[in-house]
């Protein structure tokens, strides 16, 4: 079975802080990304991976950073918290063009 | 996720009946579709997906239906169980990035 995991489940921190959420994958699946859920605006992509050191813009980065140094690990960086990046944050991987699985989760507050 | 289903569309069935779980999609260059389920507290769980070439898959209890003329996916659960109560998202593949719809809430009653 393919398994993600998320750092945490529950994070809070303070407008400001640097936030860093980690994910692993124990697939060797080429494709990572992050996405950010909010109530009535579903699953948006924020950043995703194909490659080792490689990253993309998803849909929403701004205020987001990615990094990719490791094939099973793909870390999400909120370099400044704001109030506004408070969600629900979910890590997913896929190999090539196949079904992504998910973490999770990591329910982030921001105070 | 918690608080996930405000504002979403909802169906009601009676435990025992079928569902059908409706989604248009919006890009005809979509070659990739899959159906997730969330349940709360919980990421996504994959159920069933289908590519383009295809216009009907079946799984365990489940079928999907793709009609490529008008964009339109479907869901269907047959003898639906309380444990199918959730919010199931269809989502399209383009580029390697899946897009996915809103969500709908299953809600099954006993």
């Amino acid at each position: 079975d393919v398994k993600v995991t998320q750092s945490s489940r529950y994070l809070v921190k303070r407008t400001g802080e640097k936030v860093f959420l980690e994910c692993v994958q124990d697939m060797d699946h080429e494709n990572m990304f992050w996405y950010r859920q909010d109530p009535g605006l579903g699953l948006r992509l924020i950043y995703f991976s194909y490659d080792v050191k490689m990253k993309e813009k998803g849909d929403i980065p701004e205020g987001y950073s990615v990094s990719r140094e490791k094939k099973e690990r793909f870390s999400l960086i909120l370099e400044s918290a704001s109030t506004n990046q408070t969600s629900m944050y979910l890590c997913a991987s896929s190999r090539q063009d196949n079904e992504q699985f998910f973490g999770p989760g990591t329910r982030l507050t921001v105070l | 996720g918690e608080n996930v289903g405000l504002h979403l569309p909802t169906l009601s069935v009676q435990e025992g009946d079928n569902s059908i779980i409706n989604c248009a999609y919006s890009n005809s260059a979509s070659d990739y579709f899959i159906w997730y389920k969330q349940e709360s507290g919980k990421g996504p769980q994959f159920i069933i997906d289908i590519r383009s070439n295809m216009d009907k898959r079946q799984g365990q209890r489940v079928t999907v239906l793709l009609n490529k003329t008008v964009k339109h996916l479907s869901l269907q659960i047959a003898a639906t169980q309380p444990g199918d109560s959730a919010v199931y998202f269809c989502a399209e593949n383009i580029f390697m990035k899946l897009v996915f719809g809103a969500g709908t809430i299953l809600r099954v009653k006993s």
